[in-house]
């Protein structure tokens, strides 16, 4: 079937301690999204790709990065995660931006920072 | 910068009894809407999908409606069973992105 699969689906890191989720997807979709969700909170978009095009929002920490090595992958890099970073991340792909496309999700990685 | 609320923040009810969720948002301009089920600790499962020109959406025991005028979507499930148990979201669709509600977790008492 295809999906969006996200590794690990736990991770535990340190205070300050650079850390990578991963997402893959065999949807052969064009964009990719990132979205954090803090415990009890709604989930925020932090960045999306449009094939090799990243878009950042506007709010989200200069410490989160992305990378898009090709249209399967895509990567959340925290580089120095605070206790205030520890919550949900969820990939999304869909086929296109525009508002009739679908956005399918991963399962999520529950980050924990100690 | 439209903003989505879901009110109850929580609800509790008897199995068997027929659940309703409130959804509204700001901005009238938008794609789709979208009801997610979340269970703790985990991601997000799709259940429903309507776009901005459908009144409603009927899965099984779900049916979802939208007032895209007033801003207003309603969630809901008939026949409430303990495996409904979750947190419930709604989600608008304008331009690129998806602006989610906190969600309403609903817990079925058997």
């Amino acid at each position: 079937d295809a999906m969006v699969i996200q590794n690990p689906r736990y991770q535990v890191t340190q205070f300050g301690k650079p850390v990578t989720l991963s997402c893959s997807q065999t949807l052969n979709h064009n964009v990719m999204y990132w979205y954090q969700q803090k415990s009890s909170q709604a989930p925020k978009l932090l960045f999306h790709y449009y094939d090799k095009d990243f878009n950042n929002e506007a709010d989200t920490p200069d410490n989160f990065q992305s990378r898009r090595p090709n249209t399967s992958f895509c990567f959340l890099d925290i580089r120095s995660p605070g206790l205030g970073d520890a919550a949900m991340y969820l990939c999304a792909t869909s086929r296109g931006t525009s508002g009739v496309n679908e956005q399918f999700f991963g399962p999520g990685t529950r980050l924990t920072v100690l | 910068k439209q903003e989505v609320t879901q009110i109850p923040a929580a609800l509790s009810v008897p199995e068997g009894e027929n659940l309703v969720l409130n959804c509204s948002f700001t901005d009238s301009a938008i794609y789709n809407l979208q009801w997610f089920r979340q269970d703790p600790g985990k991601g997000l499962t799709s259940l429903l999908l309507i776009q901005s020109s459908q009144r409603e959406q009927t899965s099984g025991r779900l049916n979802a409606s939208l007032d895209k005028s007033s801003g207003r979507s309603t969630l809901y499930i008939a026949a409430s069973q303990p495996g409904d148990s979750a947190t419930y979201l709604c989600a608008v669709r304008h331009d690129y992105k998806l602006s989610f509600g906190a969600g309403t977790t609903v817990t079925v008492r058997a």
